[in-house]
């Protein structure tokens, strides 16, 4: 079974850079688009990166993602981290024509 | 602006249904393939459902298989998913979201089902 592991927590400072990881348990992470979503306290999630490195109109420069084949890793990463970023992150991608297959979430801690 | 508006959530006995709709403003709703996500309390994003433009089309999770079905009115630019035999552990907030490629480009709000005797 094709899954997405990111770790349960990261901390950081405002004004620092920090960057969450999001490793394919098989096949190549380089095979299929990466999609990033971003969930804050009681709201909906919404889209911060689609097919590995874009963005949607309206988000910061800040954010930007990444792909790594030797790691099999997807990586978002947040510079210049602001309070209002603390959220959950998702990672995001699929096998083929199977369906969507989330990552576990990385709570992100902005203080 | 892409508007996706979930409604019929609600509190149902194990083993009962629900219908929950989404309504959809602000893009050409017949061109697209539209998702259903859901989010246990606490816990992370899982997708659920997922129907093509003309509604011939409909792929489920194994946990609701036999159990969910999904449709769409065009006229009403409306996705509905029809959920019976519920479970306790069906329990969640339930996403409607849109998509253009790889995964969700726009979400609604999310509507709770909470499913308790």
């Amino acid at each position: 079974n094709f899954m997405l592991s990111q770790p349960p927590s990261l901390s950081e400072s405002p004004g620092k850079t920090v960057t969450i990881s999001c490793t394919a348990s098989s096949g190549s992470i380089a095979s299929n688009y990466v999609q990033w979503y971003q969930q804050r306290p009681g709201s909906a999630p919404t889209t911060l990166i689609y097919e590995d490195n874009q963005k949607p109109s309206g988000v910061p420069d800040r954010f930007s993602g990444s792909i790594d084949s030797s790691s099999n890793s997807a990586f978002l990463t947040i510079s210049g981290l602001k309070t209002e970023d603390e959220a959950d992150y998702y990672c995001q991608s699929f096998v083929g024509s199977n369906p969507w297959v989330f990552g576990g979430g990385t709570r992100l801690n902005v203080l | 602006d892409v508007q996706l508006v979930e409604s019929g959530g609600g509190l149902v006995q194990p083993g009962g249904s629900l219908r929950l709709s989404c309504e959809t403003s602000g893009f050409t709703f017949s061109s697209y393939w539209m998702h259903w996500v859901r989010q246990a309390p606490g816990k992370g994003l899982v997708w659920v459902a997922r129907i093509n433009p003309d509604g011939s089309v409909t792929h489920f999770a194994d946990s609701v298989k036999g159990r969910f079905s999904l449709s769409r009115d065009d006229a009403k630019k409306t996705l509905y998913l029809r959920m019976a035999s519920l479970r306790v552990e069906d329990t969640a907030v339930y996403y409607c979201t849109r998509t253009s490629g790889a995964g969700p480009d726009f979400w609604g709000q999310g509507t709770l089902v909470t499913v308790s005797s």
